[in-house]
């Protein structure tokens, strides 16, 4: 079954420091995406990435970058220069199983940038 | 990117009333809308799978008579919480997904409480 783990449930960091937010994955697909959402006090879900499995090359928008590595079922997610507006839960996610419509998404976790 | 709105955005019922929620896609067709429910400090979870012109699949767990899903067109579903009890008080996100494969965009969660 698709399972998705983000094992730090929360983290704080001051302003200016680097982060990275880990995503670790169990699925039995061969090709699948993976997504990250981010989830500000509001409460609304903002899409950030789509990334399939065939391309495993990082990305990078902004300050964002996205690392995957599909030896190790992971696609960690790393802020640069983080700012109090980063401050939000991240989830990452996955289609359940490849093909479905359906998100199973991770627990979360929850960053707090401090000025 | 694709707007989802959702109305209304925080509602407070009485037990054993009836509560409806809107899902739009404003500037998009959705022929698939999904349902999440988000408990506090906790991660989404896929309630139901709203199809444009036919019954809702629902998870397992979910209660189709409680839960009333209606996919009455392309840019709306609605989701009805029926004699709602202080159990329902969550917050609900629905989410709809556009022409691109396995992208989906959220409405911004309406905020349920049951009093």
């Amino acid at each position: 079954a698709q399972k998705v783990t983000q094992a730090q449930t929360e983290i704080s960091v001051v302003e200016k420091e680097d982060v990275t937010l880990d995503c670790v994955y169990e699925t039995r697909d061969t090709t699948y995406y993976l997504f990250w959402y981010k989830q500000p006090p509001s409460g609304e879900l903002v899409f950030l990435i789509r990334r399939n499995s065939f391309d495993e090359q990082n990305e990078i928008s902004g300050r964002y970058s996205w690392n995957f590595q599909k030896s190790t079922s992971s696609f960690n997610f790393t802020i640069t220069a983080s700012q109090v507006v980063d401050s939000a839960v991240y989830f990452c996610a996955l289609p359940a199983p490849a093909g479905s419509e359906k998100l199973v998404f991770g627990k979360g976790t929850k960053l707090t940038v401090n000025p | 990117g694709a707007v989802v709105s959702q109305h209304p955005s925080r509602v407070i019922c009485k037990s054993g009333t009836s509560v409806k929620i809107e899902c739009r896609s404003l500037d998009f067709q959705a022929t698939t809308m999904f349902w999440y429910r988000q408990f506090p400090k906790k991660s989404l979870m896929l309630m139901a799978t709203s199809n444009e012109g036919s019954k809702a699949t629902y998870e397992q767990g979910v209660e189709k008579d409680k839960f009333l899903i209606n996919h009455a067109s392309l840019t709306l579903s609605t989701l009805t919480v029926t004699s709602a009890h202080p159990e329902d008080s969550s917050f609900y996100i629905c989410s709809a997904r556009d022409g691109a494969l396995y992208e989906q965009y959220f409405g911004p969660g309406t905020r349920l409480t049951v009093t």
